[in-house]
């Protein structure tokens, strides 16, 4: 069974702090991919970043960078220099290669940036 | 389309009564998914179509839910005798056969209520 643990809740920082959001995830597939989307008070889901199991390099997107490290099972999303648009619920996601590919969702943590 | 359409994008309806949500993907997407987001959840997966077929409805929460998928495009997710524990946000996304490899598409959601 796959699971995805998003164990921070809620989080608030002030504006231009950085802020990292943990994901934590279990499968037992050799072959997966994991998931960003950020869900604004819009409430559309919008894509971040897909990462394979095969693909342990960091990535860096402007201010967003994730860090994805198999021995601890851990796919981390870190804001830099965070601003008011980034509040939102974020959601961690897996899914495998194997015919239906469904996403497990973690349970989402919405950050809060202050002015 | 350009984009996954969901309408209506708000239902307001009476317990007890029916409702269908319709879920139009992107041209060409071939897998369809359903998830319901509760108020403050995370993202259930309720069911996956690969093409017409479903194979696999692990995610209905009772035979009152159903779905169906014609000509490889549009969806309708029916639930009969609705209750009000089935208020949430359903969304819909679509993607091309490997979704891990390609990514999924959300649609903005249909937003329900049951009073």
């Amino acid at each position: 069974a796959q699971k995805v643990t998003q164990a921070q809740t809620e989080i608030s920082v002030v504006e231009k702090e950085d802020v990292t959001l943990d994901c934590v995830y279990e499968t037992r597939d050799t072959t997966y991919y994991l998931f960003w989307y950020k869900q604004p008070p819009s409430g559309e889901l919008v894509f971040l970043i897909r990462r394979n199991s095969f693909d342990e390099q960091n990535e860096i997107s402007g201010r967003y960078s994730w860090n994805f490290q198999k021995s601890t099972s851990s796919f981390n999303f870190t804001i830099t220099a965070s601003q008011v648009v980034d509040s939102a619920v974020y959601f961690c996601a897996l899914s495998n290669n194997f015919g239906n590919e469904k996403l497990t969702f973690g349970t989402g943590t919405r950050l809060t940036i202050i002015p | 389309g350009a984009g996954v359409s969901q309408s209506p994008s708000n239902k307001v309806t009476e317990k007890g009564k029916d409702v269908e949500l319709r879920c139009d993907p992107i041209s060409g997407h071939t897998a369809l998914y359903w998830y319901r987001q509760s108020l403050g959840q995370g993202l259930e997966f309720l069911i996956y179509f690969q093409g017409n077929s479903a194979p696999d409805k692990s995610g209905l929460p009772s035979d009152r839910f159903s779905a169906e998928r014609t000509g490889g495009s549009v969806s309708t997710l029916t639930i009969q005798r609705t209750q009000q524990e089935d208020s949430a946000v359903y969304l819909c996304a679509s993607s091309s056969t490997g979704g891990g490899n390609y990514g999924y598409t959300f649609g903005s959601g249909t937003r329900l209520t049951v009073v």
